[in-house]
């Protein structure tokens, strides 16, 4: 069965404070790993996906980075507007859960001014 | 990115009552789209997966005659909620990929239920 795994489960954050959040994960057959932002009462937003170990994706102040068990989502001088619940899923390549994402728990982050 | 779009936002209905929450793709065509049930602060739980043309396949543990579920063309696909209790009421969520972008879904904005 897929795992997904989010740390911390929520992170408070200076405007300008750096930080990363964590994404470990175990899946038979990895397609895809896959970042979204999700504002309180809308629906995820897409951010990143990587494929394989060691690549990495960069959008304005965000920056996702990959290994064979974890992903990072690195928040570089973070603004309040980047405040929001950041989820990690992964696909399945295999069998019956081809295409399918199972996401972990979420990182609710805050950044304050 | 994509666009998706979910209607209606916000429903209320009353126990005994049907829904119906309609997720169009409005650029691309969806060759899969899936229908996710989100509880408070908590993650996204896959309810099942369409594909257009064919019936759906629904997780373990979802009960295919309370949520029915359409996928008549590759741009839009219904959930209807039948015979609604208050313990459905919940965020329902759609997603849909195709187009050629990959294995990326691409989510609508949701539908607030509220079964009184």
């Amino acid at each position: 069965e897929d795992q997904v795994t989010q740390s911390p489960e929520a992170l408070r954050l200076q405007e300008g404070e750096s930080s990363s959040l964590n994404c470990s994960y175990t899946v038979s057959g990895l397609r895809g790993l896959f970042w979204y932002r999700q504002d309180p009462g809308k629906g995820p937003e897409f951010l990143f996906t990587l494929y394989s170990a060691g690549e990495e994706k960069e959008k304005e102040r965000l920056k996702a980075t990959l290994t064979k068990k974890e992903s990072f989502l690195h928040i570089t001088a973070p603004k309040p507007e980047d405040s929001a619940t950041y989820l990690c899923a992964v696909g399945n390549a295999g069998g019956t859960s081809y295409g399918k994402l199972t996401f972990g728990q979420g990182t609710i982050l805050t950044v304050h001014p | 990115g994509a666009v998706v779009s979910q209607h209606p936002s916000w429903v209320i209905c009353k126990s005994g009552t049907s829904v119906k929450i309609e997720c169009r793709s409005l650029d691309f065509q969806a060759t899969t789209m899936f229908w996710y049930r989100q509880f408070p602060k908590q993650s996204l739980m896959l309810m099942a997966t369409s594909n257009e043309g064919s019936k759906a396949t629904y997780e373990q543990g979802v009960e295919k005659d309370k949520f029915l579920i359409n996928h008549a063309s590759l741009t839009l696909s219904t959930l209807t909620v039948t015979s609604a209790h208050p313990e459905d009421s919940s965020f329902y969520i759609c997603s849909a990929k195709g187009g050629g972008r990959g294995n990326i879904q691409y989510f609508g904005a949701g539908t607030r239920l509220s079964v009184l």
